[in-house]
């Protein structure tokens, strides 16, 4: 089944700075989904992206299928934006169940 | 509020204890996933149901089991609790089977002493 890897692990930034996260997945992707895990351990839904680039306020997304990888961009960051940013993929093509990355930790200081 | 709902919130129990956790999906959502979140193992799928009927397996123990009911609600049971049990367990629903979002539910933590 597929690997899900993200970069960078930890991200420290001061409030206003704009972040790029990364994920390489090692197999082609017909669904890859971001999440936002917040310090009370829900996980948002940030995008659903298997293609392109979609923006929603601060936060866009884009993915590159044929190049294995998506990357979150947030911009003029918040400490509201601090978590744990997660991308998951499919197992594999036929499948529904998600195989996640490792996540990426986002600490925004004031 | 994603529309999936989860109870308990928090469950603290005991070694060899059994314990159930519930789901509720979003409305219209015919599908219920399992995840299970450790330190070590990270987000882990546990299982998936549609309709009913139990459509994927993951790196599920034994030792746990779920279903899901007519009004599609999903239980998943844990027995013979160990100390490595203890996670955040997440409950997730999709409208289908193939090419849906998934969204989360608040999560289940359960600490076992």
């Amino acid at each position: 089944g597929i690997q899900v890897e993200q970069s960078p692990p930890d991200l420290i930034l001061q409030e206003g700075a704009n972040s790029t996260l990364r994920c390489n997945f090692s197999d082609s992707v017909n669904n890859l989904q971001w999440f936002h895990q917040n310090p009370w351990g829900q996980l948002i839904n940030l995008f659903y992206i298997p293609s392109g680039t979609k923006q929603n306020g601060r936060l866009s997304a884009t993915t590159v299928a044929t190049e294995r990888y998506s990357l979150l961009y947030i911009s003029s960051s918040q400490t509201t934006d601090s978590g744990v940013y997660f991308c998951a993929a499919p197992y594999n093509q036929g499948a529904q169940k998600l195989v996640f990355g490792q996540g990426t930790r986002l600490t925004i200081n004031p | 509020d994603s529309g999936v709902t989860q109870t308990p919130k928090h469950l603290i129990t005991a070694t060899g204890q059994r314990v159930t956790l519930r789901c509720s999906p979003r409305s219209g959502d015919l599908s219920v996933y399992w995840y299970q979140q450790s330190l070590d193992q990270g987000l882990q799928f546990l299982i998936q149901y549609y309709n009913g009927e139990e459509r994927a397996k993951g790196n599920i123990l034994e030792r746990f089991s779920a279903q899901q009911f007519p009004d599609l609600h999903s239980e998943l049971n844990l027995s013979s609790l160990e100390l490595g049990d203890s996670a955040l367990y997440f409950c997730a629903s999709s409208v289908g089977l193939v090419l849906d979002e998934q969204f989360f539910g608040p999560g289940t933590r359960l600490t076992v002493l």
